[in-house]
């Protein structure tokens, strides 16, 4: 069993440069999410979809975008690089609003240099 | 403002005995808790959660109490073994009055159990 498979796992950018981080989940999910975790804090959200086609900003959004084209899959976008976006996002999936229990990929880490 | 709080950065322990982590929230209204164990370089995976009308829930070394009158819980692990070490978060769900159903986490704990 897959679960949620993030790619890439590790990834050092410039300053400005863009990239996709690449989430999918195989256990038919409606719910998907995007975490980031700073050293010493917590999961902050970042962005969420209730379905194929919907998506909502969570938290803290600001310099990012995302997609839901199918049901599988969720890729966050960074567009802009910014030092302040260091840190190792994880992407997480449930099959209905009113449960807590999130399965959650293995995680990106993500260095801007 | 943080709405789960975890006081605690880190906890250090004596396998064998017990762990007991420490979590505070401040929205009554939140209808679920839970507890997830994450280890390095891995996501966070699940480990028991309990709903806001309990006060308690077991699922064998682990325990977690509910407190609503004092907005706290804690998660007690007895006996605690070497391969409990890990982060664990604090998280709250609310699934009425239209939420979104978004889980909300505290900092964590980081919890050493010594052989």
């Amino acid at each position: 069993n897959a679960g949620v498979t993030q790619t890439p796992k590790f990834r050092i950018l410039k300053i400005g440069q863009s990239m996709t981080l690449q989430c999918a989940q195989d256990m038919n999910h409606n719910y998907m999410y995007w975490y980031r975790q700073d050293p010493g804090m917590g999961l902050k959200l970042i962005y969420y979809s209730v379905g194929a086609g919907i998506t909502d900003k969570g938290e803290v959004p600001n310099g990012y975008n995302v997609s839901r084209s199918t049901t599988e899959d969720f890729p966050l976008r960074l567009e802009l690089a910014a030092p302040s976006q260091t840190s190792v996002y994880f992407c997480a999936s449930k099959a209905i609003a009113n449960t807590g229990e999130l399965f959650f990929g293995e995680g990106s880490r993500l260095t801007v240099l | 403002d943080q709405q789960v709080k975890q006081n605690s950065p880190s906890l250090s322990v004596q396998e064998g005995r017990i762990s007991i982590l420490n979590c505070d929230y401040t929205n009554s209204m939140f209808d679920y808790f839970l507890w997830y164990k994450k280890y390095p370089a891995e996501g966070p995976t699940f480990l028991i959660s309990i709903s806001s009308i309990k006060d308690k829930n077991e699922d064998g070394r682990f325990t977690v109490f509910l407190n609503k009158s004092a907005k706290h819980l804690s998660l007690h692990i007895v006996p605690s073994q070497p391969g409990d070490s890990a982060v664990y978060f604090c998280a709250a769900l609310r699934v009425s009055g239209g939420s979104q159903g978004n889980l909300i986490f505290g900092k964590g704990t980081k919890l050493s159990v010594k052989p």
